[in-house]
């Protein structure tokens, strides 16, 4: 069955790096684009950024370009979300969701397969 | 502040309708039809119930329904059950080629 599986839970101090890992099975991993949204404790579900696995290219919303770093391994179909210059308002569970649209596509469309979080901790 | 506005809370009594709204703008919700409702249950990953404005996934009930008009998408539950008690988000594409989520509803079934 398509599935996403994530790394587990991290502890960072500020000013340091996190990289969150998203292995999917179940389908060809390059045909789909893959998203990264997190959730803060207490706030909404906030978009981070989307990889087309196959060509490479990423984009980001606004307040995490520059922090935002995400690439993806086709051989093991994986796809990594890094995120650098950690502050303690990053303390969220971050998800890599997979885009229902095929690649190539012209548009985004809608998270039809999500993995099961990965809560990541900025703490002093 | 979240790019989508959506109530903060709707509540709603077993067997009753109720229709959760998200304003945008024409620069997502009105200029695409690629609008998203999201349940999420405190704990586990967000589910699709809703693409492209109307499409429900296979297995979704068909007691949830999509519309939009203008700038504003809605999310009908019709024969609201006890177990539709959960945060709902609507998501949208937008001109940058991003996506926007609004700030999440808590729906309350009483």
């Amino acid at each position: 069955q398509v599935q996403l599986v994530q790394s587990g839970a991290e502890v960072k101090k500020p000013g340091a790096s996190v990289k969150v890992s998203c292995k999917a099975s179940g389908y060809t991993f390059t045909g789909y684009y893959m998203h990264w949204v997190r959730q803060a404790p207490g706030q909404g579900l906030e978009w981070v950024g989307w990889i087309n696995p196959n060509s490479g290219g990423t984009n980001s919303a606004q307040r995490f370009q520059g922090r935002v770093t995400m690439t993806r391994d086709t051989s093991i179909s994986t796809a990594y979300m890094e995120l650098s210059r950690l502050r303690s308002d990053d303390t969220a569970v971050y998800y890599c969701a997979r885009d229902l649209t095929v690649v190539p596509t012209t548009h985004l469309s809608a998270l039809d397969v999500w993995g099961q979080g990965t809560m990541v901790t900025v703490s002093s | 502040q979240s790019a989508l506005t959506q109530p903060a809370s709707v509540s709603g009594s077993p067997g009753q309708s109720i229709t959760i709204s998200c304003t945008g703008t024409s620069s997502d919700i009105g200029g695409y039809n690629y609008v998203s409702w999201y349940q999420h249950h405190p704990g586990k990953a967000p589910k699709l119930m809703i693409y492209e404005v109307t499409n429900r996934p296979s297995g979704v009930s068909n007691r949830f329904s999509g519309s939009k008009s203008g700038n504003t998408a809605s999310l009908t539950i019709s024969g609201l059950q006890a177990e539709d008690e959960a945060d709902y988000y609507c998501s949208s594409y937008t001109s940058s080629s991003t996506l926007s989520f609004g700030g999440g509803t808590e729906l309350t079934v009483l």
